[in-house]
């Protein structure tokens, strides 16, 4: 079975400070796919960033980083210097490497910076 | 289309009426997804089309809840007498099918969701 943890419920953090949002996940597909997605207050789902399962190397996209580690089945994502833009909530997904197979995603993360 | 569209944005209906919600998706895109979003809540999986087949279903709460795919494009997903349980925003999402590794197809889009409202 696959399952995605989000263990943080509400995060809220000072502007400009640095937060990580955690991700935990479990399946036994050797090929799998992971996801970050963002939904603003407006409510929309937007997506932010993809990795491959065979592909262990850590991306940094302007303030946004990512840290995928194999042996502990988490892939965490940090935000540097954040900003009260960054307020949403915050999915983790996973998707196995079946050509049917659906996404699942974890339980959200609410992030709310402070001005 | 640029994005993945859904019909309508906002729904109120009465309690026991049928509901039908569209999803229109990324042009070229084979796979397409249901998901349900409880107000505060997490995304609930609801069905998930490969063409114009469904080779998973499991999310969907009850035979009241059924969805169709024609055309290897356009999805409908109908909840026949409405619950106030049945509340939330539906989400539709597609993408590529693919299994070949590493592809970005792997990556699926969402639609800004019909916010569905029982009275």
């Amino acid at each position: 079975a696959q399952k995605v943890t989000q263990a943080q419920t509400e995060i809220s953090v000072v502007e400009k400070e640095d937060v990580t949002l955690d991700c935990v996940y479990e399946t036994r597909d050797t090929t799998y796919y992971l996801f970050w997605y963002k939904q603003p207050p407006s409510g929309e789902l937007v997506f932010l960033i993809r990795r491959n399962s065979f592909d262990e190397q850590n991306e940094i996209s302007g303030r946004y980083s990512w840290n995928f580690q194999k042996s502990t089945s988490s892939f965490n994502f940090t935000i540097t210097a954040s900003q009260v833009v960054d307020s949403a909530v915050y999915f983790c997904a996973l998707r196995g490497g079946s050509s049917a197979s659906k996404i699942i995603f974890g339980s959200g993360t609410r992030l709310s910076i402070r001005p | 289309g640029a994005g993945v569209s859904q019909s309508p944005s906002n729904k109120v209906t009465e309690k026991g009426k049928d509901v039908e919600l569209r999803c229109d998706p990324i042009s070229g895109h084979t796979a397409l997804y249901w998901y349900r979003q409880s107000l505060g809540q997490g995304l609930e999986f609801l069905i998930y089309f490969q063409g114009n087949s469904a080779p998973d279903k499991s999310g969907l709460p009850s035979d009241r809840f059924s969805a169709e795919r024609t055309g290897g494009s356009v999805s409908t997903l109908t909840i026949q007498r409405t619950q106030q349980e049945d509340s939330a925003v539906y989400l539709c999402a597609s993408s590529w099918l693919t299994a070949k590794r590493g592809s970005s197809g792997n990556t699926i889009y969402f639609g800004e969701g019909s916010w569905l409202t029982v009275v």
